[in-house]
């Protein structure tokens, strides 16, 4: 199975500081056509995970825009450009390049 | 809109059949391109994928519980079920449901239903 590892683990913040998240994969997620499935979710406390980012880049429905996605290969980034009190909680990363699908172990994100 | 609800029998026995129920609206799993996904997480930990039904009736598992997992449809009733065979404490988690449409994988989930096991 394919191995996302995510970095840091735990991440303390200010509000309005901008911050990043790493998810390096053991192999490469780009596919014979071309795709690369990789995604983010954002788990608040005591709720579902929600979706941010698919297709490595991509804003979810209803996403602010201060999320952004980036990466290739096996070396992919979230960023929050200026983190506001909602964005508490754990994100996850997740590849569906490779069955079966498999999410990083998490990071998450508190106030400092 | 979109929503998806999870069911199931809360606590059960080791060596028991889990058996848990989707209920959704908002899309239908008879639509080209659409999917319904079970993920699963223990209490503090993280996620990990169970199985996908797509709506021309493909199934996909984790290999790693493949031989316990089933996972159907009522495209009628609106609902995608899974079963989990000769379970056992390393089973209890909150267990999902989870909309793939297309590329979107997992872009909407249910609220997620507890499941312990437990003699």
């Amino acid at each position: 199975d394919v191995v996302l590892t995510q970095t840091p683990s735990t991440l303390s913040a200010t509000i309005g500081q901008s911050v990043s998240i790493s998810c390096r994969s053991s192999q490469s997620l780009l596919d014979s056509a071309g795709n690369t499935y990789l995604y983010w979710y954002l788990q608040r406390p005591g709720q579902s995970p929600q979706l941010l980012i698919y297709l490595v880049s991509n804003l979810g429905s209803g996403v602010p825009n201060r999320f952004s996605g980036s990466g290739s290969g096996t070396d992919f980034t979230l960023k929050i450009s200026g983190v506001e009190a909602e964005d508490l909680g754990v994100y996850y990363c997740m590849q569906a390049t490779h069955a079966p699908p498999t999410f990083g172990g998490g990071t998450k994100l508190e106030l400092k | 809109q979109v929503t998806l609800k999870e069911s199931g029998p809360g606590i059960l026995q080791p060596s028991q059949t889990l058996s848990l129920t989707c209920t959704f609206s908002g899309f239908s799993l008879s639509t080209y391109g659409m999917g319904v996904g079970w993920i699963r997480q223990p209490s503090g930990k993280g996620l990990e994928w169970l199985a996908n039904i797509w709506w021309d009736d493909d199934k996909y598992y984790n290999p790693s519980l493949k031989n316990r997992l089933t996972i159907s449809k009522d495209t009628s009733n609106n609902q995608a079920f899974l079963k989990i065979t000769n379970v056992d404490t390393a089973d209890t988690a909150t267990y999902y449901c989870a909309r793939t449409e297309g590329t979107h994988y997992f872009d909407y989930w249910g609220q997620g239903v507890m499941v312990t096991v437990s003699s």
